[in-house]
């Protein structure tokens, strides 16, 4: 079984719509949770870490439950450039190790 | 301020020859991480540096792959021989000391085709 484990997709949503992805990690002392963001043939990038409490940055929110051990990312009023691959990522030490999922990948179509 | 710099871009090799990978992190960042990323898969963690010690190489083939970081700035990452099982997009990463965050900053990778 895989650590972090992610919906590979693709989802084909149009451009305006809500779409949610999840997440879920087998490590149980794991931490610390972030969405990555990987453009195609690109790095990937910082999008957002996931607090208990959830948190919003923009069209985007993201909520961790440890109890399930589950992570989602919501993004609104999806917009063309949204269109890339989404890294769930968990931390289990303060030695800032990541451990990555598969992605997720996004297609927002006009 | 510059990124994470790597070099080459890309490189094409047979497979049992030899290669190796560049990598200058940010300026000032202590610690440096190289990933390993398959098409289709997430970036899997081969070895973590912190100045020029390892911290964590425990996924890293140690069989075939060595990497250094001699003077704790830039690494090199390299593959003895190589298998065609090497082919993906090599990463490097650097995050600042202390207790700045967990952001990582990549480099732009290397592309490694074993035919």
């Amino acid at each position: 079984r895989k650590e972090v484990e992610q919906d590979p997709g693709p989802f084909n949503v149009p451009e305006g719509a809500t779409v949610a992805f999840n997440c879920t990690y087998s490590n149980s002392a794991s931490q610390s949770f972030f969405w990555y963001r990987q453009d195609c043939r690109k790095e990937p990038k910082l999008l957002m870490s996931v607090y208990s409490s959830g948190n919003e940055d923009g069209r985007f929110t993201a909520q961790l439950n440890r109890a399930s051990q589950y992570i989602s990312l919501l993004i609104r009023d999806s917009k063309l450039s949204d269109s890339a691959t989404y890294l769930c990522v968990a931390s289990h030490n303060a030695g800032n190790m990541l451990t990555f999922g598969g992605g997720t990948r996004l297609m927002v179509k006009p | 301020e510059a990124g994470v710099a790597q070099s080459p871009r890309y490189k094409i090799i047979e497979k049992r020859q030899s290669v190796a990978f560049w990598c200058n992190p940010i300026s000032g960042h202590a610690t440096l991480y190289w990933y390993q990323q398959i098409l289709g898969q997430g970036p899997k963690l081969l070895i973590q540096f912190q100045n020029n010690g390892v911290v964590d190489d425990s996924q890293l083939p140690k069989d075939r792959f060595s990497a250094e970081r001699l003077k704790g700035v830039d690494s090199t990452l390299k593959i003895q021989p190589a298998k065609l099982e090497d082919s993906a997009v090599y990463l490097c990463a650097s995050t600042q000391p202390g207790g700045g965050g967990h952001e990582q900053f990549f480099g732009p990778g290397t592309r490694l085709t074993v035919l």
